[in-house]
């Protein structure tokens, strides 16, 4: 059975640490990974992810995939309290559709 | 726009009424997909339309659940005699090619069976 698992599925930080979010996958027929931010409504796209071993980055967020080892994880330097949010890391897999962990809450106190 | 469109925002149904949730993808955007999201984290595949034929269709319940995307009209979920477990909020989400340059979700639409 497709399966992704994200860890931890919670998180507190204070502001000024990193974090790394973590995310594993059995899926067949894989064709990337995404990951997702989502606060109070719409998830928000953050990364998609294809190949193995090319980070990406977007400010203080980078992730990474390892096509081997069936994992991806997801970096926030110098966090924030507005990083404070449910981190979704979703599959897209034959036919287009997504499947979603269950997502990492991260609390970020001042 | 550059936005998906979803309404209502709400909405609360006696267990065994009709919920008809609508979704207004992306101008140019030929894919839709919905998802409903129980509890707080847990999304599940619904269906997915490309333009308004069926894409892939192998998270729907067949039962009570229908949907459609027609040409010129917003594209609509509709859950027939709604159960307290339909309670969730709904997303739609939409892409210009597949899910090859990712999704764009809209607000979702939380559905309260009572």
């Amino acid at each position: 059975e497709d399966k992704v698992v994200q860890s931890p599925l919670s998180l507190v930080v204070h502001e000024g640490d990193t974090v790394t979010l973590n995310c594993s996958y059995e899926v067949t027929n894989f064709r990337s990974l995404l990951w997702y931010k989502q606060e109070k409504k719409a998830p928000t796209f953050l990364f998609m992810l294809t190949s193995s071993g090319i980070e990406k980055k977007s400010g203080r967020l980078s992730s990474i995939l390892d096509k081997k080892e069936l994992f991806s994880i997801l970096n926030i330097t110098a966090t924030q309290t507005g990083d404070s949010a449910v981190y979704l890391c979703a599959v897209l897999y034959s036919g287009y559709a997504l499947n979603f962990g269950k997502g990492t809450s991260l609390l970020v106190t001042p | 726009g550059e936005e998906v469109a979803q309404t209502p925002k709400h909405l609360v149904r006696g267990e065994g009424q009709k919920a008809k949730l609508y979704c207004a993808p992306i101008k140019g955007h030929s894919y839709v997909f919905w998802y409903q999201q129980v509890l707080k984290n847990e999304f599940k595949f619904l269906i997915s339309f490309q333009n308004e034929n069926v894409f892939d269709e192998t998270g729907m319940p067949k039962e009570r659940f229908s949907a459609k995307c027609l040409p010129n009209s917003p594209c609509s979920l509709e859950i027939q005699a709604t159960k307290l477990e339909d309670s969730a909020v709904y997303f739609c989400a939409s892409s210009p090619a597949g899910g090859l340059y990712g999704y764009t979700f809209g607000s979702g639409t939380r559905l309260t069976v009572v």
